[in-house]
């Protein structure tokens, strides 16, 4: 079975753009949730959802919004980026919500800002 | 006092020993345990988790936890060079999907 996909791979953008990352979760997992993580750091949880409703916030700014789609894909969306925003993003997939499985990760989108 | 705390290394194994790798967290809501291994470059890979105090074995790997001192430990027995890489802590409280990660323990195995 596939794992969790996310595109693009790679990204460059400069500050003030926006951008939209994309995650397809493994077949059967409901709860999709994005992390950032910088160089050197652990990832941060960004945003968790579930059956199409966010579940968890972390601690971002508005910039930062996502969505699930009826097939449990999701988005997430930067507007306004910051060279602070460089980083890899990282999806995440489980089963359900609080259903005390494991997540698994995504090969991640590393975004780069001009 | 950092949610989630790990050594950051880096910390050198002689290859065939046996790899140990702490994580302490403050939250005493915590219930469920993981450690990840991330190479460099890519995303993190499950490694092993853990919900109920004691040890639990997969293969060459041993997570221990310790609630009441709010202590997990992940073993590495007849350590190999591929399993140098950054090894993360990720902490998680009951009734939600969030994980709290620890900045990560880069091992390096010694041939």
């Amino acid at each position: 079975d596939a794992g969790v996909t996310q595109s693009p791979t790679h990204l460059i953008k400069t500050r003030g753009q926006q951008v939209t990352l994309r995650c397809s979760p493994i077949s059967g997992h409901k709860s999709v949730s994005w992390y950032q993580q910088v160089l050197g750091q652990g990832p941060q949880f960004i945003f968790q959802y579930y059956e199409k409703e966010e579940r968890g916030r972390g601690n971002f700014p508005d910039r930062f919004s996502a969505r699930q789609f009826p097939n449990y894909s999701s988005e997430l969306n930067v507007n306004a980026l910051l060279l602070g925003d460089s980083a890899l993003y990282l999806c995440a997939s489980s089963q359900g919500s609080a259903s005390n499985q494991p997540q698994h990760f995504g090969d991640g989108t590393r975004l780069s800002i001009l | 006092q950092k949610e989630v705390e790990q050594n950051s290394g880096p910390l050198s194994v002689p290859e065939g020993a046996i790899a140990s790798l702490n994580c302490t967290y403050s939250d005493r809501g915590s219930q469920s345990f993981f450690w990840y291994r991330q190479y460099s470059g890519k995303s993190p890979e499950l490694i092993m988790f853990i919900y109920s105090n004691g040890d639990k074995e997969d293969g060459r790997f041993t997570a221990q936890l310790n609630k009441a001192s709010q202590y997990v430990s992940l073993l590495i027995r007849d350590s190999q060079p591929s399993d140098s890489a950054t090894y993360l802590c990720a902490v998680r409280q009951g009734g939600n999907e969030k994980l709290t990660f620890g900045t990560g323990t880069r091992l390096t195995i010694i041939p």
